[in-house]
């Protein structure tokens, strides 16, 4: 089965410093990768997502990805962070018909 | 997220109630599916439909049953649930499952069985 794992519980950053929020995946073959967001009380909102290509796939809200092979890892990143940014963050695979998700990191941004 | 909607928002739901969970997809997607999520736990994949039949049930308790009539409406009918049931019920569709298509979700419906 495929699986990702996102090793931080929680990533606190100040307002306009670098957010990084990391994954790492075991899949056999190749990997189908996302990253959600979801603001309390809301549902899932789709970020960006990997399938082919460049490895780095830049989505919504200025967030940006890095696909790396070698390291088996696909962190989510932004150069500069909001507190708007606040939020509860997934990582997913596709396997085959359902996403399987990580277990959530929560970020705060502080201002 | 009015891509995909779902009513009711918020449900509270006694053990011996029957209620029904509603999702509508706006999107012209052909593929629905629901997740269940808890707290301190990952999200968990319920079922999943493809063109109105069921493709996948993760080995869900019969007290949840899904009904999904077209490709745009997916229902979650809920009786005799457990307190151990209370959590967020997360509806998604997409295309056709199988590659890279993104699954879009509704808002949720918060339930609480007392």
């Amino acid at each position: 089965a495929q699986s990702v794992a996102q090793p931080e519980d929680q990533v606190n950053v100040a307002e306009g410093n670098p957010l990084t929020v990391k994954c790492t995946y075991s899949v056999s073959g190749n990997p189908y990768l996302f990253w959600y967001v979801q603001y309390p009380n809301r549902g899932l909102q789709f970020l960006l997502k990997y399938i082919t290509g460049d490895n780095l796939v830049k989505g919504s809200y200025g967030f940006e990805a890095e696909f790396n092979k070698s390291q088996t890892s696909f962190h989510l990143k932004k150069p500069s962070a909001l507190v708007s940014d606040s939020a509860l963050y997934f990582c997913a695979v596709r396997d085959p018909y359902k996403l399987s998700f990580g277990a959530g990191t929560t970020v705060t941004v502080r201002a | 997220e009015t891509g995909v909607t779902q009513t009711p928002r918020h449900l509270v739901m006694g053990m011996t109630n029957k209620k029904s969970l509603k999702c509508e997809q706006h999107l012209g997607h052909n593929a629905m599916y629901w997740y269940k999520q808890s707290a301190k736990k990952p999200l968990e994949l319920m079922f999943v439909y493809s063109l109105e039949e069921r493709v996948e049930n993760n080995s869900v308790p019969s007290r949840f049953s899904p009904e999904c009539p077209n490709s745009s409406h997916l229902f979650l009918h809920l009786h005799t649930l457990q307190p151990e049931d209370s959590a967020l019920y997360l509806c998604a569709s997409s295309l056709l499952p199988g590659s890279g298509e993104t699954q879009y979700f509704g808002p949720g419906t918060r339930l609480l069985v007392l």
